[in-house]
């Protein structure tokens, strides 16, 4: 069964690195997002990619934070430089038209 | 814009009993989507439903079904014969269909109690 398949798992970094996610979605599947879940609360969008182009980055802290989707494939997000507060869940989810998102098992970043 | 809200942050049930979750929503929006998500503590977001909203049938997947009442914005899930397995974070969510933008609810935690 297909997946979306997202690394690191977890990632540790100290505050004012840089730290960077990798997320590989679905086959065919054009919409790719970004969420950010910090623990006990609801995923808040962070970017949304239809192929390459950004649909959606309202809430993408673009002073820290990039995406790109390069190809309209595979997906990477950054954060320059970290913050304690930055310290959450990542998560990687994408779909195709009039579907709904499937999600990877995300990365857990923790910023010391 | 377009919110989800859902009202009851955390709920205890037996096994074996029946519970719903309640979730409404506010959009202009005519044609869209709603899910409900379920994450097990420190696993994968999974989907449990769906229910497009041209469709006035209430969606049901085995144990699971939903209260769809479009004009009053309301989506809840009804549990029924509830499971230990059943213990997660569950999310109400909400797509539109003019640009695929999907917008989540704050999650019910759901405790099954043996």
């Amino acid at each position: 069964e297909a997946e979306v398949a997202q690394s690191p798992r977890y990632k540790i970094t100290e505050k004012s690195q840089a730290v960077a996610f990798w997320c590989d979605p679905i086959s065919g599947h054009a919409t790719l997002y970004w969420y950010r879940q910090i623990l006990g609360q609801g995923p808040e969008l962070l970017v949304q990619f239809q192929d390459e182009s950004v649909v959606d980055d309202s809430q993408l802290p673009k002073d820290r934070f990039s995406a790109e989707r390069l190809k309209g494939v595979d997906s990477t997000l950054k954060i320059q430089p970290a913050e304690l507060g930055d310290s959450a869940m990542y998560l990687c989810a994408s779909s195709s038209r009039d579907r709904e998102a499937f999600f990877g098992q995300g990365t857990r970043l923790t910023v010391v | 814009a377009q919110t989800v809200t859902q009202s009851q942050p955390e709920m205890s049930v037996q096994e074996a009993e029946t519970v719903t979750l309640s979730c409404t929503y506010d959009t202009s929006e005519s044609n869209y989507y709603l899910f409900w998500y379920k994450q097990p503590p420190s696993r994968q977001m999974i989907l449990v439903i769906r229910q497009e909203a041209y469709k006035q049938q209430n969606a049901t997947e085995n144990r699971f079904s939903v209260n769809f009442q479009k004009a009053a914005k309301s989506f809840s899930l009804k549990i029924s014969d509830s499971q230990l397995g059943d213990t997660a974070m569950y999310f109400c969510a909400f797509r539109m269909n003019r640009d695929d933008k999907i917008i989540f609810g704050k999650g019910t935690r759901l405790h099954i109690l043996p």
